[in-house]
């Protein structure tokens, strides 16, 4: 079974600062997908970003950008140039790769993200 | 285009009550996932349904329950409710098996007292 952990359950930053949130992954799959959600007080779980493990190059999305280290299992997310809108829970995800069959999510428990004026 | 649609958005029932919570992906997608949010269990899954066949489950009693109808729409329903049920309840969308952006509704938040 596959296990995801975010060991940072609250952080806040300034606006206009980097911050860096970690998520490491367990599994014994070699082909799978990780991902960053973004759950704003709306409740709406919106994709920040996704990463395919085969691929070696670091996944980028605008502000937000991904280090990951498919060796040590860890999953980071840094959100450069944080907006007052960044204020949300952010949650690791991991998906293994099926070209068949039911697509699950495994999820952390969540960063909560506070971005202050 | 439209997103997710949960209905309803909130929910109050009574323990021993069963209640049905809607999802309507969106239009094109044929795979329709849930997940049950809980401030102590985090997000866990609970089914997901493919062309009106349950292809997975997760570690869920049989209170647990779901369908998919032809046109996609999905519904789960828990019967028997306990003050544990209480949650947010996310239905999540995707195009196709090969497809793994997987995109949200705004959830159901079921109150069970």
């Amino acid at each position: 079974a596959q296990t995801v952990t975010q060991s940072q359950p609250e952080m806040s930053v300034q606006e206009a600062e980097t911050v860096t949130l970690s998520c490491t992954y367990d599994t014994s799959e070699n082909n799978y997908y990780l991902f960053w959600y973004k759950q704003p007080p709306s409740r709406q779980m919106i994709l920040v970003i996704r990463q395919e493990a085969y691929k070696q190059q670091n996944a980028t999305e605008n502000r937000f950008s991904v280090n990951f280290q498919k060796a040590a299992k860890s999953f980071s997310l840094k959100i450069s140039d944080s907006q007052l809108g960044d204020t949300a829970m952010y949650f690791c995800a991991f998906m293994k790769h099926v070209t068949q069959g039911a697509q699950k999510l495994v999820f952390g428990q969540g960063t909560r993200l506070t971005i202050n004026p | 285009k439209a997103g997710v649609t949960q209905t309803p958005r909130y929910l109050i029932k009574t323990r021993g009550q069963q209640v049905t919570l809607s999802c309507s992906p969106i239009s094109g997608h044929r795979s329709v996932s849930w997940y049950q949010q809980t401030p102590g269990q985090g997000l866990q899954f609970l089914f997901e349904y493919f062309s009106e066949t349950q292809r997975n489950k997760g570690n869920f009693p049989g209170r647990f329950s779901g369908r998919q109808f032809s046109n996609s729409r999905s519904e789960m329903n828990v019967s028997t409710l306990e003050l544990g049920d209480s949650a947010l309840y996310l239905c999540a969308s995707s195009l196709a098996v090969l497809n793994t952006e997987a995109f949200f509704g705004q959830g159901t938040r079921l109150t069970v007292v």
